[in-house]
């Protein structure tokens, strides 16, 4: 089945700093989604993107669509303690099944 | 506003009893689908279902049961709880674009 490969797996930066993370996949797909879960609730969808090198922007999350299909990236500038959490990327599959990455727990220090 | 409610948020049990979680969504979406969540392993999932009596595997299904009577709900049950059972358990639910809504997780631990 499709596979994908998140990194890294946890960072812990200070407030103000600039986070990049990647998603990488086995196969091609035709949308990424990035997701956040904040502690104790269900993962959040923050951007969604449909076409390869598509690059969009929500807020300070800068999410790319990589140009082969599989791959995307998601940036968040100048961090805030607020952004602690783990964020997934995923990938649909056959009918509507999504794929996750195992995630990327990243921390804030104030 | 529409939204996907999980009950229990938190229950202990004791291996071999069953064990039941419930998901309602009242977003009128036609795909629900369950998912554990374990460290190391992300998101797994359990079972899925595109509309009412439809249900299917998938990639964790051993030991879980749903059934779905109609669109809002899709209560997973767990037959014969095992301790390889103490997970996070999310459910969620899309229309078309495979864009999912999560619940708030149910916490479930087998003694």
């Amino acid at each position: 089945g499709q596979q994908l490969n998140q990194s890294p797996q946890s960072m812990f930066i200070q407030e103000g700093e600039d986070v990049s993370m990647n998603c990488t996949s086995s196969s091609i797909f035709n949308t990424w989604l990035w997701y956040k879960q904040d502690p104790g609730e269900g993962p959040v969808l923050l951007i969604a993107l449909y076409k390869a090198g598509e690059l969009t922007s929500n807020g300070r999350l800068t999410a790319q669509f990589g140009i082969t299909r599989k791959d995307s990236f998601l940036n968040i500038s100048a961090s805030i303690p607020s952004d602690v959490g783990i964020y997934f990327c995923a990938g649909p599959g056959s009918n509507y099944k999504l794929t996750f990455g195992k995630g990327t727990l990243l921390t804030v220090n104030p | 506003d529409a939204e996907i409610t999980q009950s229990p948020r938190h229950k202990i049990t004791e291996t071999g009893r069953q064990v039941t979680l419930a998901c309602h969504q009242t977003w009128n979406h036609n795909n629900m689908f369950w998912y554990r969540q374990d460290l190391g392993h992300g998101l797994r999932l359990i079972h899925y279902s595109y509309g009412v009596h439809d249900t299917n595997k998938g990639e964790v299904s051993d030991g879980y049961s749903v059934s779905r009577s109609n669109t809002e709900d899709l209560p997973l049950t767990l037959e014969s709880a095992a301790s390889s059972q103490t997970s996070v358990y999310f459910c969620a639910s899309s229309e078309h674009t495979g864009e999912l809504f999560f619940g708030e997780g149910s916490r479930l631990t087998v003694l």
